[in-house]
């Protein structure tokens, strides 16, 4: 049920962008994103809750395709302040639990 | 507000004791999940209560174990160490209606 991430690393260069993804074998009812600075606790980035639904957060956007039970994170632009692991967390749909469940994280690094 | 803090922050212990663990929530916040983060692994979720009770639990096996206190404080216990269980545990608090998760800073286990 772990939703899976990828790349599972990503190095940049500042003013490069990317793309980090989270697929799922459920169905979703919701996609949380959180990035997770090195030594920090995660923080919460934002949540999608319908399909197609996009968001954005400064430089950093994400979209939830619903059908293909994915989500991606977008980052452009990068800055040196956007390295850190990046999860997403799922919820299930029809789970009823209100429990997230998360990827294992991808890991970016961005270099001046 | 006040984050979510948990207690003590770091641990060093030898296999065969036991640990208790302390994570006090946002005020106003009821519900608290306790994750384990180990490199590669990414977040696994432990368990969730609320209202003292438990509400949903992962796949660990008996040895760890939770609860909360009447004014939502939740203290997570493990018995018997293993190697294995040396990890970043994570506390996170959330409103019963949401499941964004608010992570406390964790406590780092250290199993020799």
């Amino acid at each position: 049920q772990q939703p899976v991430q990828s790349p599972q690393a990503v190095i940049l260069r500042e003013g490069e962008d990317a793309v980090i993804n989270c697929s799922s074998s459920k169905a979703l009812y919701s996609v949380h994103w959180y990035r997770q600075k090195h030594g920090e606790a995660p923080v919460f980035l934002m949540i999608l809750l319908k399909g197609g639904e996009q968001k954005g957060h400064e430089k950093i956007s994400a979209s939830f395709n619903e059908k293909k039970q994915q989500s991606s994170l977008y980052l452009t632009a990068s800055q040196l302040s956007y390295s850190g692991t990046y999860f997403c967390g799922t919820e299930i749909k029809g789970s009823n639990t209100g429990k997230l469940i998360f990827g294992q994280g991808t890991t970016l690094q961005v270099k001046p | 507000k006040a984050g979510v803090t948990q207690t003590p922050r770091y641990l060093i212990k030898t296999r065969g004791q036991q640990v208790t663990l302390s994570c006090s929530p946002i005020s106003g916040h009821r519900s608290v999940s306790w994750y384990q983060q180990t490199p590669g692994q990414g977040l696994q979720f432990l368990f969730e209560y609320f209202s003292e009770t438990q509400r949903n639990k992962g796949n660990f096996p008996g040895r760890f174990s939770g609860r909360q206190f009447s004014n939502s404080r939740s203290e997570m216990n493990v018995s018997t160490l293993e190697l294995g269980d040396s990890a970043l545990y994570l506390c996170a608090s959330s409103l019963l209606v949401d499941p964004t998760q608010y992570f406390g800073p964790g406590t780092r286990l250290l199993v020799l």
